[in-house]
């Protein structure tokens, strides 16, 4: 059972790349998230989607945009990557849509790098 | 507005002795709670969560927390570690979202323990 899967799991981009990150979650989860880690700051949410067609901003959002393609995959895209976005980015799911109480499974993570 | 406060950024320990890794909240409405621990190079994983009922939480790998309402805290406890115990924790706060029905979850900086022979 893979759980949740991410990819890539490092990437490097030069300022002004952009890029998508990729998570897929075979549980039939409701709810993904997107959050990002940064060194003594904890996690961060960035976007969120309760259910499959709908997306919400977090804690974190601008820079980025998602798309929740369909009830397993939630993506994460940077159009144009800056420095500030260099980070280790994590997707999660879990089984209700918002209901507050859940566990959350996370991805192995994604460290991307922006030069 | 709500926060989470882990107390201690790094707490190291030899092997065998107990710890404890502390954790404050502020919320003026009801909360989850919950601690996640990260493994180097790894997701989080659960490893208990308070909803309600009995105050002290029993998770996986011995750790155990104690919901205080009164002191807003909850403490993750372990009687005895081991050299495995050595990973990052997190302690998360949930709490419904003002004026939404969706929650909202927060989580602290976390709490690197390190486990020393």
């Amino acid at each position: 059972n893979a759980g949740v899967t991410q990819t890539p799991k490092f990437q490097v981009l030069k300022t002004g790349q952009s890029m998508t990150l990729q998570c897929a979650q075979d549980m039939n989860h409701n709810s993904m998230y997107w959050y990002r880690q940064d060194p003594g700051m904890g996690l961060r949410l960035i976007y969120y989607s309760a259910s499959e067609g709908t997306t919400d901003k977090g804690e974190v959002p601008n820079g980025y945009n998602v798309s929740r393609l369909n009830k397993r995959e939630f993506s994460l895209r940077l159009e144009s990557a800056a420095p500030s976005q260099t980070s280790v980015y994590f997707c999660a799911s879990s089984e209700g849509s918002g209901t507050g109480y859940e566990k959350l499974f996370f991805g192995s993570g994604t460290q991307l790098s922006v030069l | 507005a709500q926060s989470v406060t882990q107390l201690d950024s790094q707490v190291p320990v030899f092997e065998e002795a107990p710890v404890e890794l502390r954790c404050n909240y502020s919320s003026s409405v009801s909360v989850y709670l919950f601690w996640y621990v990260q493994y180097p190079n790894q997701g989080l994983q659960l490893l208990l969560k308070y909803l309600s009922g009995s105050t002290l939480v029993k998770g996986i790998n011995g750790f155990e927390a104690e919901f205080n309402k009164s002191q807003t805290s909850f403490h993750l406890r372990k009687p005895s570690v081991h050299i495995s115990d050595t990973a990052e924790y997190f302690c998360a706060v949930s709490r419904r979202d003002s004026g939404g029905s969706n929650y909202k979850l927060t989580f602290g900086k976390g709490t690197l323990l390190t486990v020393n022979p």
